[in-house]
Protein backbone atom coordinates (compact mmCIF):
# COMPACT_ATOMS: atom_id res chain seq x y z
CA UNK A 1 0.00 0.00 0.00
CA UNK A 2 1.27 3.58 -0.51
CA UNK A 3 1.92 6.00 2.41
CA UNK A 4 1.26 9.67 2.39
CA UNK A 5 3.69 11.89 4.73
CA UNK A 6 3.19 15.44 5.58
CA UNK A 7 5.12 17.80 8.13
CA UNK A 8 3.89 17.45 12.09
CA UNK A 9 3.07 20.90 12.33
CA UNK A 10 3.79 24.44 10.51
CA UNK A 11 2.59 28.19 11.56
CA UNK A 12 1.99 31.17 9.65
CA UNK A 13 0.77 34.89 10.46
CA UNK A 14 -2.08 36.24 10.61
CA UNK A 15 -2.72 37.17 6.61
CA UNK A 16 -0.06 35.68 5.53
CA UNK A 17 0.54 32.58 3.33
CA UNK A 18 1.47 28.72 4.38
CA UNK A 19 1.81 26.05 2.04
CA UNK A 20 0.79 22.43 3.11
CA UNK A 21 2.56 19.77 1.65
CA UNK A 22 2.38 15.78 0.94
CA UNK A 23 4.33 12.96 -0.46
CA UNK A 24 4.27 9.83 -1.49
CA UNK A 25 4.41 7.34 -4.72
CA UNK A 26 0.39 7.15 -5.01
CA UNK A 27 0.50 10.95 -6.40
CA UNK A 28 2.03 10.40 -9.26
CA UNK A 29 -1.10 8.63 -10.48
CA UNK A 30 -4.10 10.37 -8.36
CA UNK A 31 -4.70 13.96 -7.25
CA UNK A 32 -4.80 14.48 -3.76
CA UNK A 33 -7.66 15.68 -1.68
CA UNK A 34 -7.39 17.76 1.32
CA UNK A 35 -9.65 17.87 4.41
CA UNK A 36 -9.61 20.64 6.84
CA UNK A 37 -10.64 19.18 10.71
CA UNK A 38 -10.95 21.59 13.45
CA UNK A 39 -11.16 20.14 16.87
CA UNK A 40 -13.82 18.01 17.97
CA UNK A 41 -15.35 18.20 14.17
CA UNK A 42 -15.48 16.07 11.09
CA UNK A 43 -13.18 16.52 8.96
CA UNK A 44 -14.00 19.21 5.65
CA UNK A 45 -13.34 18.54 2.14
CA UNK A 46 -11.35 21.67 1.19
CA UNK A 47 -9.70 20.55 -2.33
CA UNK A 48 -9.96 18.32 -4.33
CA UNK A 49 -8.75 17.34 -8.19
CA UNK A 50 -6.45 19.14 -9.74
CA UNK A 51 -7.67 22.10 -7.69
CA UNK A 52 -11.23 22.04 -7.41
CA UNK A 53 -13.12 23.89 -4.28
CA UNK A 54 -16.54 22.80 -2.85
CA UNK A 55 -19.11 25.05 -2.60
CA UNK A 56 -18.89 27.38 0.33
CA UNK A 57 -14.54 27.09 0.77
CA UNK A 58 -13.00 30.31 0.19
CA UNK A 59 -10.74 30.67 -2.43
CA UNK A 60 -7.74 31.52 -0.47
CA UNK A 61 -7.53 27.54 -0.02
CA UNK A 62 -5.78 26.23 -3.37
CA UNK A 63 -3.96 22.92 -4.67
CA UNK A 64 -1.57 21.66 -6.75
CA UNK A 65 0.60 18.87 -7.54
CA UNK A 66 4.24 18.35 -8.66
CA UNK A 67 5.38 14.65 -9.55
CA UNK A 68 4.83 13.21 -6.29
CA UNK A 69 4.00 16.17 -4.21
CA UNK A 70 0.32 17.74 -3.41
CA UNK A 71 0.39 21.37 -2.10
CA UNK A 72 -2.33 22.81 -0.16
CA UNK A 73 -1.94 26.62 -0.02
CA UNK A 74 -3.87 29.38 2.14
CA UNK A 75 -3.48 32.72 1.26
CA UNK A 76 -4.05 34.99 3.47
CA UNK A 77 -4.50 32.75 6.67
CA UNK A 78 -7.08 33.94 8.92
CA UNK A 79 -7.46 32.87 12.41
CA UNK A 80 -10.37 30.26 11.85
CA UNK A 81 -7.75 28.38 9.30
CA UNK A 82 -6.18 27.02 12.14
CA UNK A 83 -6.74 23.35 12.40
CA UNK A 84 -5.38 20.22 10.95
CA UNK A 85 -5.13 19.13 7.59
CA UNK A 86 -5.03 15.85 5.74
CA UNK A 87 -4.15 15.08 2.57
CA UNK A 88 -5.39 11.33 0.39
CA UNK A 89 -5.34 9.81 -2.32
CA UNK A 90 -6.46 6.54 -4.05
CA UNK A 91 -3.83 3.13 -3.01
CA UNK A 92 -1.87 2.09 -5.58
CA UNK A 93 -3.46 -1.67 -4.90
CA UNK A 94 -6.28 -0.57 -7.52
CA UNK A 95 -8.82 -1.71 -4.99
CA UNK A 96 -10.64 1.86 -4.25
CA UNK A 97 -8.82 1.69 -0.97
CA UNK A 98 -7.42 5.06 -0.07
CA UNK A 99 -4.57 6.08 2.32
CA UNK A 100 -4.35 9.14 4.47
CA UNK A 101 -1.61 11.59 4.65
CA UNK A 102 0.20 11.66 8.31
CA UNK A 103 -1.85 14.95 9.22
CA UNK A 104 -0.48 18.72 9.48
CA UNK A 105 -1.58 20.77 12.44
CA UNK A 106 -1.45 24.77 11.18
CA UNK A 107 -1.34 27.40 13.73
CA UNK A 108 -2.26 30.67 13.24
CA UNK A 109 -0.16 33.24 15.19
CA UNK B 1 -29.53 19.08 1.89
CA UNK B 2 -27.25 16.32 1.58
CA UNK B 3 -25.98 15.21 4.95
CA UNK B 4 -25.11 11.48 7.10
CA UNK B 5 -26.39 11.10 10.66
CA UNK B 6 -24.56 8.67 12.85
CA UNK B 7 -25.72 6.55 15.72
CA UNK B 8 -24.71 7.68 19.11
CA UNK B 9 -21.75 7.51 21.21
CA UNK B 10 -21.48 3.75 22.43
CA UNK B 11 -18.76 2.48 25.45
CA UNK B 12 -18.00 -1.24 25.12
CA UNK B 13 -16.32 -3.91 26.61
CA UNK B 14 -13.29 -5.46 25.33
CA UNK B 15 -14.68 -8.97 23.20
CA UNK B 16 -17.44 -7.58 22.55
CA UNK B 17 -18.59 -5.61 19.10
CA UNK B 18 -20.68 -2.87 18.09
CA UNK B 19 -22.39 -1.77 15.40
CA UNK B 20 -22.73 1.48 14.12
CA UNK B 21 -25.00 3.02 11.74
CA UNK B 22 -25.54 5.74 8.87
CA UNK B 23 -28.01 7.48 7.63
CA UNK B 24 -28.39 8.88 4.56
CA UNK B 25 -30.55 12.14 3.28
CA UNK B 26 -30.74 14.00 0.43
CA UNK B 27 -29.61 12.32 -2.51
CA UNK B 28 -30.25 8.80 -4.29
CA UNK B 29 -28.13 6.80 -1.32
CA UNK B 30 -27.65 4.13 -4.11
CA UNK B 31 -25.52 6.40 -6.32
CA UNK B 32 -22.84 6.76 -4.13
CA UNK B 33 -19.76 4.82 -2.26
CA UNK B 34 -19.86 4.99 1.60
CA UNK B 35 -16.45 4.80 3.32
CA UNK B 36 -15.58 4.46 6.98
CA UNK B 37 -12.60 5.92 8.53
CA UNK B 38 -11.58 5.93 12.21
CA UNK B 39 -9.54 8.06 14.31
CA UNK B 40 -7.96 6.74 17.67
CA UNK B 41 -7.38 9.95 20.47
CA UNK B 42 -4.94 12.48 19.50
CA UNK B 43 -4.34 10.58 16.45
CA UNK B 44 -4.64 10.96 12.83
CA UNK B 45 -7.25 9.87 10.13
CA UNK B 46 -6.95 5.86 9.60
CA UNK B 47 -8.96 4.14 6.33
CA UNK B 48 -11.21 1.46 7.23
CA UNK B 49 -12.83 0.42 4.00
CA UNK B 50 -16.24 0.74 2.00
CA UNK B 51 -19.67 -0.60 0.57
CA UNK B 52 -21.33 0.18 -2.34
CA UNK B 53 -24.64 0.95 -1.65
CA UNK B 54 -26.32 -0.32 -5.07
CA UNK B 55 -24.56 -3.92 -5.12
CA UNK B 56 -23.66 -4.73 -1.81
CA UNK B 57 -20.08 -4.97 -2.64
CA UNK B 58 -17.43 -3.78 -0.23
CA UNK B 59 -13.34 -3.41 0.50
CA UNK B 60 -12.02 -3.55 3.60
CA UNK B 61 -8.23 -2.58 4.34
CA UNK B 62 -6.30 -5.41 5.08
CA UNK B 63 -5.61 -4.99 8.76
CA UNK B 64 -9.38 -4.74 9.34
CA UNK B 65 -10.06 -8.05 7.57
CA UNK B 66 -12.31 -10.76 9.77
CA UNK B 67 -13.37 -7.99 12.06
CA UNK B 68 -15.46 -5.61 10.06
CA UNK B 69 -17.98 -5.95 8.12
CA UNK B 70 -20.23 -3.56 6.09
CA UNK B 71 -23.46 -3.53 5.61
CA UNK B 72 -26.55 -1.53 3.79
CA UNK B 73 -30.47 -1.49 3.70
CA UNK B 74 -31.25 0.76 0.68
CA UNK B 75 -34.79 0.44 2.27
CA UNK B 76 -33.91 3.03 4.70
CA UNK B 77 -30.54 4.80 3.27
CA UNK B 78 -28.55 3.71 5.78
CA UNK B 79 -24.46 2.32 6.35
CA UNK B 80 -23.91 0.50 9.18
CA UNK B 81 -19.84 -0.57 10.25
CA UNK B 82 -19.85 -4.01 12.41
CA UNK B 83 -16.63 -4.24 14.71
CA UNK B 84 -16.24 -7.44 16.60
CA UNK B 85 -13.97 -8.81 19.08
CA UNK B 86 -13.26 -5.37 20.24
CA UNK B 87 -9.66 -4.36 22.08
CA UNK B 88 -8.73 -1.13 23.99
CA UNK B 89 -7.15 0.35 21.11
CA UNK B 90 -10.40 0.73 19.14
CA UNK B 91 -11.55 3.54 21.35
CA UNK B 92 -11.98 5.78 18.29
CA UNK B 93 -14.52 8.12 17.02
CA UNK B 94 -15.49 5.89 13.70
CA UNK B 95 -16.94 8.17 10.57
CA UNK B 96 -18.71 7.36 7.66
CA UNK B 97 -18.34 9.65 4.43
CA UNK B 98 -19.75 9.28 1.31
CA UNK B 99 -17.78 9.29 -1.99
CA UNK B 100 -18.02 11.75 -4.88
CA UNK B 101 -16.29 11.40 -8.00
CA UNK B 102 -16.04 14.74 -10.54
CA UNK B 103 -13.39 15.04 -13.56
CA UNK B 104 -11.73 11.41 -13.13
CA UNK B 105 -11.36 12.42 -9.74
CA UNK B 106 -12.93 10.52 -6.31
CA UNK B 107 -13.17 12.24 -2.69
CA UNK B 108 -15.33 12.54 0.56
CA UNK B 109 -16.93 15.59 -0.04
CA UNK B 110 -20.05 14.48 2.90
CA UNK B 111 -19.33 13.37 6.14
CA UNK B 112 -21.04 12.05 9.16
CA UNK B 113 -20.78 13.63 12.86
CA UNK B 114 -19.14 10.54 14.42
CA UNK B 115 -19.80 8.00 16.29
CA UNK B 116 -17.37 7.91 19.47
CA UNK B 117 -16.41 3.97 20.23
CA UNK B 118 -15.00 3.83 23.79
CA UNK B 119 -13.66 0.84 25.79
CA UNK B 120 -15.69 0.49 29.06
CA UNK B 121 -12.49 -1.16 30.64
Amino acid sequence: SSELTQDPAVSVALGQTVRITCQGDSLRTYYASWYQQRPGQAPLLVIYGKNNRPSGIPDRFSGSRSRNTASLTITGAQAEDEADYYCTSRDTSGNRLYVFGTGTKVTVL
Amino acid sequence: QVQLVQSGAEVRKPGASVKVSCKASGYTFTDYYIHWVRQAPGQGLEWMGWINPKSGDRNYVQKFQGWVTMTRDTSISTAYMDLSRLRSDDTAVYYCAREGCSGGSCFLDVWGQGTTVTDSS
